[in-house]
Protein backbone atom coordinates (compact mmCIF):
# COMPACT_ATOMS: atom_id res chain seq x y z
CA UNK A 1 0.00 0.00 0.00
CA UNK A 2 0.95 3.69 0.05
CA UNK A 3 2.09 5.33 3.51
CA UNK A 4 3.82 8.00 4.94
CA UNK A 5 5.07 8.34 8.12
CA UNK A 6 6.57 11.71 9.87
CA UNK A 7 6.16 12.89 13.88
CA UNK A 8 3.50 14.77 14.70
CA UNK A 9 5.18 17.55 16.21
CA UNK A 10 8.35 18.79 17.08
CA UNK A 11 9.75 21.83 19.20
CA UNK A 12 12.75 23.89 18.45
CA UNK A 13 14.72 27.12 19.75
CA UNK A 14 15.05 30.11 17.70
CA UNK A 15 18.53 29.97 15.86
CA UNK A 16 19.26 26.44 16.33
CA UNK A 17 18.49 23.47 13.53
CA UNK A 18 15.72 21.05 13.13
CA UNK A 19 15.34 17.72 11.15
CA UNK A 20 12.05 16.63 10.38
CA UNK A 21 12.03 12.92 8.83
CA UNK A 22 9.74 11.64 6.58
CA UNK A 23 9.29 8.05 5.55
CA UNK A 24 7.48 6.39 2.64
CA UNK A 25 6.15 3.35 1.06
CA UNK A 26 4.68 3.68 -2.46
CA UNK A 27 5.00 1.10 -5.30
CA UNK A 28 5.74 3.58 -8.51
CA UNK A 29 7.75 7.15 -6.51
CA UNK A 30 7.82 9.93 -8.88
CA UNK A 31 9.06 12.55 -6.68
CA UNK A 32 8.94 14.11 -2.79
CA UNK A 33 8.07 17.38 -2.30
CA UNK A 34 7.99 19.20 1.27
CA UNK A 35 5.31 22.29 1.87
CA UNK A 36 4.95 24.73 5.12
CA UNK A 37 1.42 25.22 6.21
CA UNK A 38 1.29 27.88 8.91
CA UNK A 39 -2.07 27.77 11.15
CA UNK A 40 -5.28 29.37 8.68
CA UNK A 41 -3.69 29.62 5.54
CA UNK A 42 -2.80 27.19 2.55
CA UNK A 43 0.45 25.05 2.31
CA UNK A 44 3.19 26.63 0.09
CA UNK A 45 5.98 24.69 -1.49
CA UNK A 46 9.41 24.31 0.01
CA UNK A 47 11.55 22.15 -1.53
CA UNK A 48 11.56 18.69 -4.77
CA UNK A 49 13.48 16.05 -4.59
CA UNK A 50 13.27 13.31 -7.23
CA UNK A 51 17.16 12.18 -7.13
CA UNK A 52 18.98 10.79 -4.09
CA UNK A 53 20.94 13.45 -2.23
CA UNK A 54 20.48 16.80 -0.87
CA UNK A 55 18.66 20.01 -2.32
CA UNK A 56 19.53 23.11 -1.02
CA UNK A 57 17.55 26.30 -1.07
CA UNK A 58 18.47 28.93 1.75
CA UNK A 59 17.92 28.13 5.25
CA UNK A 60 16.16 25.05 4.41
CA UNK A 61 17.36 21.75 2.74
CA UNK A 62 16.04 18.37 1.81
CA UNK A 63 17.23 14.86 1.65
CA UNK A 64 15.97 11.65 -0.05
CA UNK A 65 16.85 8.23 -0.26
CA UNK A 66 15.07 6.21 -2.40
CA UNK A 67 16.26 3.03 -1.39
CA UNK A 68 15.28 3.56 2.14
CA UNK A 69 11.86 5.49 1.44
CA UNK A 70 13.32 8.12 3.07
CA UNK A 71 13.27 11.71 3.29
CA UNK A 72 14.14 15.13 5.90
CA UNK A 73 13.78 18.36 5.16
CA UNK A 74 16.60 20.35 7.66
CA UNK A 75 15.58 23.88 8.77
CA UNK A 76 18.73 25.75 9.50
CA UNK A 77 18.77 29.14 12.25
CA UNK A 78 15.17 28.58 12.98
CA UNK A 79 13.03 32.14 13.39
CA UNK A 80 9.59 32.45 14.86
CA UNK A 81 7.59 32.74 11.42
CA UNK A 82 9.13 29.07 10.65
CA UNK A 83 6.53 27.54 13.80
CA UNK A 84 4.59 26.05 11.62
CA UNK A 85 3.03 22.50 10.01
CA UNK A 86 5.51 20.98 7.56
CA UNK A 87 3.78 18.60 4.49
CA UNK A 88 6.20 16.01 3.38
CA UNK A 89 4.06 14.59 -0.32
CA UNK A 90 4.93 11.70 -2.58
CA UNK A 91 4.05 11.55 -6.09
CA UNK A 92 2.62 8.12 -6.93
CA UNK A 93 2.54 6.86 -10.70
CA UNK A 94 2.38 3.44 -9.72
CA UNK A 95 -1.39 2.75 -11.38
CA UNK A 96 -0.23 5.18 -14.64
CA UNK A 97 -1.80 8.05 -13.64
CA UNK A 98 -0.24 10.64 -11.07
CA UNK A 99 -1.30 10.44 -7.35
CA UNK A 100 0.04 13.15 -4.55
CA UNK A 101 0.10 11.28 -0.98
CA UNK A 102 0.53 13.18 1.88
CA UNK A 103 1.71 12.73 5.40
CA UNK A 104 -0.11 14.04 8.24
CA UNK A 105 2.34 16.73 9.09
CA UNK A 106 4.38 17.55 11.29
CA UNK A 107 3.76 20.80 13.87
CA UNK A 108 7.01 22.87 15.08
CA UNK A 109 6.53 24.61 17.49
CA UNK A 110 9.62 27.35 17.55
CA UNK A 111 10.54 28.72 20.84
CA UNK A 112 12.18 32.25 21.37
CA UNK B 1 -1.51 35.88 -2.75
CA UNK B 2 -0.46 32.64 -4.51
CA UNK B 3 -2.16 33.60 -7.74
CA UNK B 4 -4.62 30.70 -7.11
CA UNK B 5 -8.64 31.96 -5.64
CA UNK B 6 -11.11 30.49 -4.08
CA UNK B 7 -14.71 31.19 -3.58
CA UNK B 8 -16.59 30.94 -1.04
CA UNK B 9 -14.15 31.22 2.03
CA UNK B 10 -17.00 29.40 4.12
CA UNK B 11 -20.24 27.60 3.38
CA UNK B 12 -22.65 26.73 5.79
CA UNK B 13 -24.79 23.69 4.12
CA UNK B 14 -28.09 21.26 5.00
CA UNK B 15 -27.48 18.02 3.81
CA UNK B 16 -30.50 18.41 1.29
CA UNK B 17 -28.77 21.89 -0.11
CA UNK B 18 -26.86 21.80 -3.51
CA UNK B 19 -24.12 23.95 -3.66
CA UNK B 20 -20.59 24.59 -5.78
CA UNK B 21 -17.10 25.63 -4.55
CA UNK B 22 -15.28 27.78 -6.40
CA UNK B 23 -11.89 27.87 -8.06
CA UNK B 24 -9.84 30.22 -10.21
CA UNK B 25 -5.85 30.80 -10.91
CA UNK B 26 -4.24 33.24 -12.94
CA UNK B 27 -0.70 31.17 -13.27
CA UNK B 28 -1.71 30.41 -16.63
CA UNK B 29 -1.18 26.86 -15.33
CA UNK B 30 -2.48 23.46 -17.19
CA UNK B 31 -3.39 21.31 -13.94
CA UNK B 32 -5.72 22.04 -11.46
CA UNK B 33 -6.58 19.92 -8.04
CA UNK B 34 -9.04 19.24 -5.23
CA UNK B 35 -7.80 17.93 -1.81
CA UNK B 36 -9.98 17.84 1.25
CA UNK B 37 -8.06 18.47 4.60
CA UNK B 38 -9.55 17.40 8.01
CA UNK B 39 -8.84 17.30 11.31
CA UNK B 40 -5.75 15.36 12.23
CA UNK B 41 -5.85 13.86 8.55
CA UNK B 42 -3.60 14.02 5.54
CA UNK B 43 -4.46 15.93 2.79
CA UNK B 44 -6.64 13.78 0.73
CA UNK B 45 -6.15 14.20 -3.02
CA UNK B 46 -9.65 14.17 -4.88
CA UNK B 47 -9.91 15.01 -8.21
CA UNK B 48 -6.64 15.88 -10.82
CA UNK B 49 -7.38 17.45 -14.26
CA UNK B 50 -4.72 17.89 -16.48
CA UNK B 51 -5.71 20.33 -19.74
CA UNK B 52 -9.21 20.62 -18.59
CA UNK B 53 -9.59 16.80 -18.90
CA UNK B 54 -10.21 14.41 -15.85
CA UNK B 55 -7.05 12.54 -15.05
CA UNK B 56 -7.70 10.79 -11.61
CA UNK B 57 -10.91 10.38 -9.45
CA UNK B 58 -9.25 9.52 -5.92
CA UNK B 59 -12.43 6.92 -5.06
CA UNK B 60 -14.73 10.05 -4.15
CA UNK B 61 -18.42 9.60 -3.52
CA UNK B 62 -20.68 10.35 -6.47
CA UNK B 63 -21.94 13.53 -3.96
CA UNK B 64 -19.01 15.44 -5.07
CA UNK B 65 -18.95 16.43 -8.79
CA UNK B 66 -16.05 18.04 -9.98
CA UNK B 67 -16.39 20.42 -13.20
CA UNK B 68 -13.19 22.13 -15.36
CA UNK B 69 -14.88 24.45 -18.11
CA UNK B 70 -11.16 25.92 -18.89
CA UNK B 71 -7.69 25.41 -17.90
CA UNK B 72 -8.02 28.76 -15.36
CA UNK B 73 -11.40 27.41 -13.79
CA UNK B 74 -12.12 24.65 -11.48
CA UNK B 75 -15.73 23.69 -9.49
CA UNK B 76 -16.80 21.40 -7.37
CA UNK B 77 -20.96 20.81 -7.41
CA UNK B 78 -22.08 19.56 -3.70
CA UNK B 79 -25.21 17.99 -3.38
CA UNK B 80 -26.66 15.97 -0.22
CA UNK B 81 -23.88 16.17 1.77
CA UNK B 82 -22.88 14.13 5.11
CA UNK B 83 -21.56 15.78 8.46
CA UNK B 84 -18.48 13.85 8.07
CA UNK B 85 -17.82 15.97 4.63
CA UNK B 86 -17.17 18.80 6.87
CA UNK B 87 -13.26 19.82 6.42
CA UNK B 88 -11.02 22.24 4.74
CA UNK B 89 -11.28 21.92 0.83
CA UNK B 90 -8.90 23.12 -1.03
CA UNK B 91 -8.04 23.83 -4.66
CA UNK B 92 -4.31 23.65 -6.49
CA UNK B 93 -2.81 24.35 -9.55
CA UNK B 94 0.29 23.24 -11.30
CA UNK B 95 2.02 24.04 -14.60
CA UNK B 96 1.27 20.40 -15.45
CA UNK B 97 0.98 17.26 -13.89
CA UNK B 98 4.14 15.34 -12.92
CA UNK B 99 7.96 16.41 -13.38
CA UNK B 100 9.21 18.75 -10.60
CA UNK B 101 6.39 21.66 -11.14
CA UNK B 102 5.05 22.48 -8.05
CA UNK B 103 1.49 23.20 -6.75
CA UNK B 104 0.16 26.49 -5.83
CA UNK B 105 -2.80 26.35 -3.05
CA UNK B 106 -5.63 28.28 -2.87
CA UNK B 107 -6.69 29.64 0.71
CA UNK B 108 -9.16 26.85 1.00
CA UNK B 109 -13.23 27.06 1.49
CA UNK B 110 -14.05 25.69 5.02
CA UNK B 111 -17.24 23.55 4.94
CA UNK B 112 -19.58 23.05 7.59
CA UNK B 113 -22.60 20.49 6.60
CA UNK B 114 -25.33 20.17 8.85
Amino acid sequence: GQNIDQPTEMTATEGAIVQINCTYQTSGFNGLFWYQQHAGEAPTFLSYNVLDGLEEKGRFSSFLSRSKGYSYLLLKELQMKDSASYLCAVRDRASGTYKYIFGTGTRLKVLA
Amino acid sequence: ETGVTQTPRHLVMGMTNKKSLKCEQHLGHNAMYWYKQSAKKPLELMFVYNFKEQTENNSVPSRFSPECPNSSHLFLHLHTLQPEDSALYLCASSQEVGSSYEQYFGPGTRLTVT
